[in-house]
Order: structure tokens, then sequence, then C-alpha cells
């Protein structure tokens, strides 16, 4: 069974410097890779994904994410963040096989931006 | 194009009474996920339902706990008897076909349930 680990449960950056959150998976074949972020009360919305490919992935509001399989990472970056992306993130695996498979989630990073 | 719709987005319930959480998919998804979210925790698969159909239900609590996604209405989500440990945001997800093509599962806003 496919698991994913996010190592930091908060981080605390500055408006305007680089972000960087880590996400580690857990998975015997090549997996399907996401990336959401949730505000307070909300829904969540998909930032990213990887499915094959380039292993750079490009995402909404200036996210972006590299699949390293070496070292079964998805790390989440941003050059320069808003206050506005203050929120929970949470990074996803999906079976890249068939059957009833959901999403697999970590258990998220709380994001704080200090002005 | 609507989203996927959850209804009621709050809930209150005392304990010992019924939850009952709707999700309507997005227009020509046949397929509907419910996943909990406890407080402080990720979102944790609970149901995978087609028409009609459970599909898998291996993150479902044994007693309780219920769903359905009937040929024609919403799929719903049954809580009998809540006790406190249920209160956490429910998501609905859908997608148009078995989920392995996880760029088509969209989430809805959630349900929050609070047992007092």
């Amino acid at each position: 069974a496919q698991s994913v680990t996010q190592p930091d449960i908060h981080i605390t950056v500055s408006e305007g410097a680089s972000l960087e959150l880590r996400c580690n998976y857990s998975y015997g074949a090549t997996p399907y890779l996401f990336w959401y972020v949730q505000s307070p009360g909300q829904g969540l919305q998909l930032l990213l994904k990887y499915f094959s490919g380039d292993t750079l992935v490009q995402g909404i509001k200036g996210f972006e994410a590299e699949f390293k399989r070496s070292q079964s990472s998805f790390n989440l970056r941003k050059p320069s963040v808003h206050w506005s992306d203050a929120a929970e993130y949470f990074c996803a695996v999906a079976a890249s096989g068939g059957g009833a498979d959901g999403l697999t989630f970590g258990k998220g990073t709380h994001l704080i931006i200090q002005p | 194009n609507a989203g996927v719709m959850q209804n009621p987005r709050h809930l209150v319930r005392r304990r010992g009474q019924e939850a009952r959480l709707r999700c309507s998919p997005m227009k020509g998804h046949s397929h509907v996920y419910w996943y909990r979210q406890l407080p402080e925790e990720g979102l944790k698969f609970m149901v995978y339902l087609q028409k009609e159909n459970i599909i898998d239900e291996s993150g479902m609590p044994k007693e309780r706990f219920s769903a359905e996604f009937p040929k024609e209405g919403p799929s719903i989500l049954r809580i009998q008897q809540v006790v406190r440990g249920d209160s956490a945001a429910y998501f609905c997800a859908s997608s148009p076909m078995q989920g392995t093509t996880g760029n088509t599962i969209y989430f809805g806003e959630g349900s929050w349930l609070t047992v007092v």
C-alpha cells in the first residue's frame, strides 16, 4: 500500500522568500503524485500533478514540484511567497494501476507567512 | 459547469442523532469518493462508489457509517448515533472514470460536522 510523509508540520517563511515543502512517498511502481492546497474552512484545490514525463512540473499560483525517483520525493517549491499563500498543503499519491484507487494523503504542512 | 456540490456545508448534531451528508458529483461523473479529515490530520479515504455500487469501503468504520450512490440523486454518507469523535470535515470527490487518472478527481468544498 502506498503512503505519504510530509516531515514538516509547520513552516514559517517571510513574505517574498523562497519556499520548499517536502514530500516523500512510498509506492512500489511509478506513482501519480499531487499537491493540494486548503485554506481554512475550505475544500482542496489542486496545485499540480505528476503522472509521467518531465520530472519538473509547473502548477498554478507560481508553484512547481520536482519528482525525484531516487529519493522518492516530490517537493513543492515557490521562488517568492505571498501572504495569500498561507494555508495547509497536502501531498498525495495514487496508484498507477487499476482498481478502486483513491488518493492517499500526507498529514499536511501548515504554511505561515511572516510579514 | 458546476463542480462537486456538497451539502450541508456545516452540520451540528447532538450525540446519538443521525447525520446525513450529501454529494452531487460533477456533471458526467459516475464515480464518487468520500474522505474524512479529522482535526490536524490529512484526508483519509473512506469509500468509493459508482452508481448503485460500493466498490471499496475499506476506509469506512465498521459500525454506524454507511454510504450510497443511487441511480438518481446525490451520494449520501450517513452516520448513525453520532459521537464526538465523528466531528470532522467530510469531503466528497468525483471522477468520470476509475480513479487511475487522478487529474480527473475533483473535490467538493466539504461538510463540517460538529457533534455536541
